[in-house]
């Protein structure tokens, strides 16, 4: 079956512009995550959302990123005014619900700001 | 503040021999833990998770410890194979589905 889809996957822009990154989770499941890796760190978790809705929004950086969840499906995380420190790999996961252990993870969308 | 940490970067292996990864935490209130893999240019892949309420679990050629009195768990993969080439990560979670990652072991194996 299809897994975690993210895009794109790739996304260069300028400082100052604000980015989309989208998330097709995997069908049926409720809880989506959102993560970046930095060069050299961890993941670090950003958002999760249960069904459409985002209890836990303590991990956004700043209050130039936003994410919205539509249809308990599709996830957009969008940051506003990139800046350079922006740059990282997102990556957004899925599981069937909170109280699984294990989070599927998608590709990645690289950003690069200039 | 790094909860998790994975103070190896890298690791070289010969196939056939047994890989060590190892994983450090701070959380004494951590209670779950797992054990991803990744490839390049892909996403993280589940391999394998404890409780706290268990020091071992085993899964084929993967095997974790856990040692919480060290906040110390261990990957141990035998044989290790070309395959298990790729970038490791455990992670911990306290009680809910927020995870805290390590910064990632490189692991390669050379045949």
């Amino acid at each position: 079956g299809a897994g975690v889809s993210q895009s794109p996957s790739n996304k260069v822009t300028e400082k100052g512009k604000d980015v989309e990154l989208r998330c097709d989770p995997i069908s049926g499941h409720t809880a989506l995550y959102w993560y970046r890796q930095s060069l050299g760190q961890g993941l670090e978790f950003l958002i999760y959302f249960q069904g459409n809705s985002a209890p836990d929004k303590s991990g956004l950086p700043s209050d130039r990123f936003s994410a919205e969840r539509t249809g308990g499906s599709v996830s957009t995380l969008t940051i506003q005014r990139t800046q350079q420190e922006d740059s990282a790999v997102y990556l957004c996961a899925s599981s069937p619900g909170i109280q699984y252990y294990e989070q599927y993870f998608g590709p990645g969308t690289r950003l690069t700001v200039t | 503040d790094q909860q998790v940490k994975q103070n190896s970067p890298s690791l070289s292996v010969q196939e056939g021999r047994i890989s060590i990864l190892n994983c450090d935490y701070t959380n004494s209130m951590f209670d779950y833990f797992l054990w991803y893999k990744k490839y390049p240019a892909e996403g993280p892949t589940f391999l394998i998770s404890i409780s706290s309420i268990k020091d071992k679990n085993e899964d084929g050629r993967f095997t974790v410890f856990l040692n919480k009195s060290a906040k110390h768990l261990s990957l141990h993969i035998v044989p290790s194979q070309p395959g298990d080439s790729a970038v490791y990560f455990c992670a911990a979670s306290a009680y809910n589905y927020k995870y805290i990652f390590g910064t990632g072991t490189r692991l390669k194996v050379l045949a």
